[in-house]
């Protein structure tokens, strides 16, 4: 079956712009994740979703990134006023069960950000 | 501080002979859970394996083998006669009950396999 999807897979965008990051969930996969990866470093969390809603959003670093997940599948992730810094593989993941604790996280193949 | 520590930052081997993965994690739960995952060149995250505080027996899937001994909170991955295929970066990961769903990852190892 189709695994976890990213669009775009790379994404170039000057300093201060806004960007929308896309994520299509394994179907049928209540628990949704993003992750952020920088070079030479694993995958840090940024936010848990339980069907609609953020149940751990304690990842995002500041306001200017914010998630949703309107219909309990799609994911976007969003980032205002984009910095340099924020260049990096955002990589989502999607799970089965809704315990989380224990369940094993399928990944997507990431999208490249690049903030120039 | 890091909860997930894989101290191997390289590791080359020639094809064939064995290799260990350490990773050593740091958890005041006493219920979690540990992944290994590989990210090989195209950077797409595979499930290895999954392993829960209150199993320490050591599994074995062909040639992959994982070590968990918490008394020294490591869980070690050894490939046995290792192939260029699986040159990859690996990464261990912890998930704590407190904390729910979110995988702490470790830095990772990048494993080059040499013809």
């Amino acid at each position: 079956g189709a695994g976890v999807s990213q669009t775009p897979s790379n994404k170039v965008t000057e300093k201060g712009k806004y960007v929308e990051l896309r994520c299509d969930p394994i179907s049928g996969h209540t628990a949704l994740y993003w992750y952020r990866q920088s070079l030479g470093q694993g995958p840090e969390f940024l936010i848990y979703f339980q069907g609609t809603g953020a149940a751990d959003d304690s990842g995002l670093p500041n306001d200017r990134f914010f998630a949703v997940r309107p219909e309990g599948s799609v994911s976007t992730l969003k980032i205002q006023r984009t910095e340099r810094g924020d260049s990096a593989v955002y990589l989502c993941a999607s799970s089965l069960t809704n315990s989380g604790l224990g369940s094993e996280q399928y990944f997507g193949p990431g999208t490249r950000l690049t903030v120039t | 501080a890091q909860k997930v520590t894989q101290a191997q930052t390289e590791i080359s081997v020639v094809e064939k002979e064995d290799v260990t993965l350490d990773c050593v994690y740091e958890t005041r739960d006493t219920t979690y859970y540990l992944f290994w995952y590989k990210q090989p060149p195209s950077g797409e995250l595979v499930f290895l394996i999954r392993r829960n505080s209150f199993d320490e027996q050591n599994e074995i899937s062909g040639r992959y083998s994982w070590n968990f001994q918490k008394s020294t909170s490591s869980f070690n991955f050894t490939i046995t006669a290792s192939q260029v295929v699986d040159s990859a970066v690996y990464f261990c990961a912890l998930s704590e009950m407190r904390t729910g769903n979110q995988f702490y990852f470790g830095t990772g190892t990048s494993l080059t396999v040499i013809p």
